[in-house]
């Protein structure tokens, strides 16, 4: 039972563009919600994150949107550039400790 | 700091064969993670340790895996034995109290 779905396997974006990638979770107490970043043959990295008390975080080109009610929350790169081809891998957790991840979304950003 | 380091990168055993993975977390990093990737399931979380005491082992497999943490500096993670369906990409993550975790570069398991 996946806690953590991005429905989207994969996501083509032009560059200068945005890219929207799109995740939901089941468990109302998630209240910790983060981003990761995986280049082929590296580990994920860490991106950027949000806590359930606040419904927007920005951090240079990148946003993280939050909609508790929906269960939902987005990741929005603008404007896409071909360095941010990735996966990106949702991740929530409970715990201060404990994270639950996606399936992740391959972004390809082509010129 | 060389960040989390794993080995080997790459692992091609048979069918039945004992396998082991390792890593070396971030000096001072008080937890270590074991994660498995695949692409029906994305990234799943193994077991992870906190002050080398295993904590949660919930998602470890089956009875086929274990994994050991026997100093702050070092931990395993064993498949015995070995199955085709084994094979994916193992990574290790340590962090901090109340940081984000940094991951290895993973090691690529085929199980053949």
């Amino acid at each position: 039972d996946q806690q953590v779905k991005q429905n989207s396997p994969s996501l083509s974006v032009q560059e200068g563009r945005i890219s929207i990638l799109n995740c939901d979770y089941t468990n109302s107490m998630f209240d910790y919600f983060l981003w990761y970043k995986k280049y082929p043959a590296e580990g994920p990295t860490f991106l950027i994150s949000i806590s359930s008390i606040k419904d927007k975080n920005e951090d240079g080109r990148f946003t993280v949107f939050l909609n508790k009610s929906a269960k939902h929350l987005s990741l929005h790169i603008v404007p896409s550039q071909p360095g941010d081809s990735a996966v990106y891998f949702c991740a929530a957790n409970s715990r201060a400790d404990k994270l639950i991840f996606g399936t992740g979304t391959r972004l390809q950003v082509f010129p | 700091d060389a960040g989390v380091i794993q080995s080997p990168r790459h692992e091609v055993t048979e069918m039945g064969q004992e396998v082991t993975l390792r890593c070396k977390p971030i000096s001072g990093h008080d937890y270590l993670f074991w994660y498995r990737q695949t692409m029906m399931r994305g990234l799943e979380l193994l077991i992870y340790f906190n002050n080398n005491v295993p904590i949660d082992d919930s998602g470890m497999p089956e009875d086929r895996f274990s994994a050991k943490m026997p100093n702050a500096s070092f931990s395993t993670l064993k498949i015995q034995p070995s199955e085709p369906r084994d094979s994916a990409v193992y990574f290790c993550a340590s962090a901090g109290v109340g940081e984000t975790q940094y991951f290895g570069p993973g090691t690529r398991l085929l199980v053949l």
